[in-house]
């Protein structure tokens, strides 16, 4: 049973317009979530992150916004670029047994149109 | 300052063969772990390194999986004998910390047929 949930597949936007990313979790006990980056045949890399405590985060063109009330989650980049066309995860960190890991999502396929 | 880096990029073996996995961490960073995305589906953990002691192995899907990390450096996967279920992307992640500030692999792509 997944825990972590990126409903949409893919998500297509105009270059210069906002791109919103959407996630959602089950586990209440999550206390931080994180959004990462992924390009062809390379690892993800770490792009933003949010604590439970926290409502938003923003780092430059990226916002991410925590609903906890509705364990939901959003990525939003304004304004969208064709470089940020890559798989989006979004991912939660749960401690088990003495260890942190991430709980992942499937992934959101981002394309920017120029 | 070098990455995390995997070998091999990509492998293709046999059904009932052997494959060995290897992760070179960030110098310095005693947390590696290895996570796997199956076709489709989400990265999954399987397991976590603190120096050479396994901290938690509890993704590890089977027995056919060994994970090692003699002298707490580099850390090696192995399965033997492979199946056609373990095809995927292998994942190797290190920190000085914990997850959150670790930094990912490119991945070994690993195909059984």
């Amino acid at each position: 049973d997944q825990q972590v949930k990126q409903n949409s597949p893919s998500l297509s936007v105009q270059e210069g317009r906002i791109s919103i990313l959407n996630c959602d979790y089950t586990n209440s006990m999550f206390d931080y979530f994180l959004w990462y980056k992924k390009y062809p045949a390379e690892g993800p890399t770490f792009l933003i992150s949010i604590s439970s405590i926290k409502d938003k985060n923003e780092d430059g063109r990226f916002t991410v916004f925590l609903n906890k009330s509705a364990k939901h989650l959003s990525l939003h980049i304004v304004p969208s670029q064709p470089g940020d066309s890559a798989v989006y995860f979004c991912a939660a960190s749960e401690w088990q047994g003495g260890s942190e890991k991430l709980v992942f999502g499937k992934g959101t396929k981002l394309t920017v149109n120029p | 300052e070098a990455g995390v880096t995997q070998f091999p990029s990509h492998s293709v073996i046999e059904k009932g063969q052997t494959v060995t996995l290897r992760c070179d961490p960030i110098s310095g960073h005693d947390n590696l772990y290895w996570y796997r995305r199956v076709m489709g589906k989400e990265i999954k953990f399987l397991l976590h390194f603190v120096k050479e002691s396994k901290q938690d192995e509890s993704g590890m899907p089977n027995n056919r999986f060994l994970a090692e990390r003699t002298g707490g450096t580099y850390s090696t996967l192995k399965v033997q004998p492979a199946e056609l279920e373990d095809s995927g992307v292998y994942f190797c992640a290190s920190s000085l910390r914990g997850m959150t500030e670790a930094f990912f692999g490119q991945g070994t792509r690993l195909t059984v047929v």
